[in-house]
């Protein structure tokens, strides 16, 4: 069966730290990936997606980026972070129109 | 292009009464579509999900939704409400020719009172 690992789960970082959250997908190959991000209030942003190794779409100009160095691996990256990145991460991956699965999430603040 | 809407941010049920959230989609081909629930610093949850089988759809944890195509909706309704019940709930779009990507609802926080 098909299992996504997220973390860190939580994750207090000063303005101006850098980032990396790791998202892994287990018992499948080739799937479609993704990273969300949930701000108080706002509901669910697309942040990146990846259809392939290398190849990232970015759906919101931000201070954040992405990287998918491996098949099943999804990075989510900052070089500085800003107050307003803070929020509930989450990773998701879906092997095609049928729907995610999502990863338990890290909820980041900037501090 | 496709886009969600869910009416009612918050909804307030008693426990054991019907709980109805409603999802309405616009989208330009035949869609896939989902409620997903998220509980507090959890990950989404899928509950039930259309592909273009049965308009009914039974989820997990006694919920079902049907698809009214005339409606453009996608509704979901539980007929007991229970206190585990209290979560967020997500309504999504994916167009059927997509890759995958999914068009998410502003979601609706369901409260279930005693």
């Amino acid at each position: 069966s098909q299992t996504i690992h997220q973390w860190p789960a939580t994750l207090v970082q000063p303005v101006g730290s850098p980032l990396s959250l790791e998202c892994t997908v287990e018992g499948t190959s080739n799937p479609n990936l993704y990273w969300y991000r949930q701000a108080a209030g706002r509901g669910l942003q697309l942040l990146f997606y990846s259809v392939g190794i290398g190849q990232i779409s970015s759906e919101v100009p931000q201070n954040l980026s992405a990287s998918r160095p491996q098949d099943r691996q999804f990075i989510l990256s900052s070089k500085k972070l800003l107050l307003s990145d803070s929020g509930f991460y989450l990773c998701a991956w879906s092997p095609g129109p049928y729907g995610y699965t999502f990863g338990s999430g890290t909820r980041l603040t900037v501090v | 292009a496709q886009s969600v809407t869910q009416l009612g941010s918050h909804v307030s049920v008693s426990e054991g009464a019907l709980v109805l959230l409603r999802c309405n989609y616009s989208s330009s081909v035949p869609p896939y579509l989902f409620w997903y629930v998220q509980y507090p610093n959890q990950g989404l949850q899928l509950l039930l999900k259309y592909t273009s089988a049965a308009t009914l759809v039974k989820g997990i944890n006694g919920f079902e939704a049907e698809f009214k195509k005339s409606e453009t909706s996608f509704h979901l309704t539980k007929p007991s409400a229970h206190m585990s019940d209290a979560a967020e709930y997500f309504c999504a779009v994916s167009e059927t020719d997509s890759w995958g990507k999914l068009q998410f609802g502003a979601g609706t926080q369901v409260v279930v009172t005693p």
